[in-house]
């Protein structure tokens, strides 16, 4: 069965230092990997997506994201945290050769402290 | 601006009293869909639409309803909401819908169901 994990439900980081919000995944196919931001009392905000090509990923916000394919990750990146950072975020994948529906991580919630 | 938007934000009701959230996109897009967000599950997709007059289930359509006769507009019915259907909801849109596509998000309606 295809499936996204995100492996730490939160992740609390100091602000100024680098942050890393993990995730893998499990499809058939190629596949197509998304990021995306929750902040409180907000819809969901597209951050970032790998398609093909250059497996470093750059996006909104100074985000990026490293796509590995031999270890099926998509880890979510910024060298330096910002207070503001802080939010729900949600990875998310299709796979090629499905019917396009989007499967989805159950969230990390990104915690930067002053 | 272009945005999907969500009515009403907030809701209470009471089991089986029917209702309806509307859901609205200014973006001319094709395809549409409402997700339900629950804490530790992520989102879960209810139904979707590719376009106008064609509609699919998702993940989890039980007790869950919608048309689409107009482009713009998704509206999600509950004909008899029960309280497993608390939840956060968010309606989304892209341009087709395709593998490469990204999602824009609603602000999310709260449904509370007693």
């Amino acid at each position: 069965a295809q499936s996204v994990a995100q492996p730490e439900d939160q992740v609390n980081v100091a602000e100024g230092n680098p942050l890393t919000v993990k995730c893998t995944y499990s499809v058939s196919g190629n596949p197509y990997l998304f990021w995306y931001v929750q902040y409180p009392n907000r819809g969901l905000q597209f951050l970032l997506k790998y398609i093909t090509g250059d497996n470093l990923v750059k996006g909104s916000y100074g985000f990026e994201a490293e796509f590995n394919k031999s270890q099926t990750s998509f880890h979510l990146k910024k060298p330096s945290a910002l207070v503001s950072d802080s939010a729900l975020y949600f990875c998310a994948v299709r796979a090629s050769g499905s019917n396009y529906q989007l499967i989805w991580g159950a969230g990390t919630k990104l915690i930067i402290k002053p | 601006e272009a945005q999907v938007t969500q009515n009403p934000r907030y809701l209470i009701t009471v089991t089986g009293k029917k209702l309806t959230v509307t859901c609205s996109q200014n973006m001319n897009h094709e395809y549409m869909s409402w997700y339900r967000q629950d804490p530790g599950l992520g989102l879960r997709q209810i139904y979707y639409s590719m376009n106008v007059e064609v509609t699919d289930k998702g993940d989890v359509p039980e007790g869950y309803k919608v048309s689409r006769k107009e482009k713009r507009n998704f509206p999600l019915i509950l004909e008899s909401p029960s309280p497993n259907q608390t939840s956060l909801y968010f309606c989304a849109s892209s341009f087709s819908g395709g593998y490469q596509e990204t999602q824009y998000f609603g602000p999310g309606t709260r449904l509370l169901v007693l």
